[in-house]
């Protein structure tokens, strides 16, 4: 079965431009949910979508980060404009319902320079 | 806010070798659960324990979740090099919600 998939993989960009991150959930998975992983403050949710509805999005840093879900197999978080504190991994997580054991993607390695 | 707190950051162990990491907190949490992730990829679910005072068994791997339901521990006997990653505990506040808490992880290496 394909898991949790994340586009691109790795981005390297400078700082001001525009940056995309993709995810596609597990299908049938209506729980999907944008962490941040840093060294300095581990892992992060930035977002809670349930349903394809924002259900939290209390952990987005600032309204340069934005994330929506059009339909229940895709969902973006966009960061415009970027900075280097940026610079991080991203993942995205589905899960069955909110409550269920989270899958996780392997994540966008993200560098702003 | 909830914080869950590891021990230790690091750890390099020789192969063969028996550890254990360990996750605490000062706030209760209904359920703990440990990942393992592994570089270049995403955090892995080994385990989620519920009941305060519970042990879980993985194969070498040993969970225990405190009585209090405050602190978990994980075991490892016999370390193997396919064991070095990064181990990250979750707690869970109640049923019903979505919100995990993350703690920054233990790296383990195990050096064969």
């Amino acid at each position: 079965d394909a898991g949790v998939i994340q586009s691109p993989r790795h981005e390297v960009t400078e700082m001001g431009q525009e940056v995309t991150l993709r995810c596609k959930p597990i299908s049938g998975h209506n729980s999907l949910f944008w962490y941040r992983q840093t060294m300095m403050r581990g892992l992060e949710l930035l977002i809670y979508f349930n349903n394809n509805v924002p259900i939290d999005d209390s952990g987005m840093p600032e309204d340069r980060f934005s994330a929506k879900m059009p339909n229940a197999s895709f969902s973006t978080l966009k960061i415009q404009p970027s900075e280097p504190r940026d610079s991080a991994v991203y993942f995205c997580a589905s899960s069955s319902t909110g409550n269920q054991p989270q899958h996780f993607g392997d994540g966008t390695r993200l560098s702003i320079l | 806010t909830q914080l869950l707190e590891q021990s230790p950051q690091f750890l390099s162990i020789q192969e063969g070798e028996n550890l254990t990491v360990y996750c605490n907190s000062s706030s209760v949490f209904s359920s703990l659960q440990w990942y393992r992730q592994e570089p270049g990829e995403g955090p892995v679910l080994l385990v989620t324990v519920v009941t305060g005072g519970e042990v879980k068994k993985l194969k070498r791997l040993t969970f225990q979740f405190g009585d209090a339901r405050k602190d978990s521990s994980l075991h490892i006997t016999a370390a193997q090099p396919g064991d070095t990653g990064l181990y990250l505990c979750a707690g869970g506040p109640g049923a019903g919600s979505y919100q995990l808490t993350f703690g920054k992880g233990t790296k383990l290496s195990v050096i064969p």
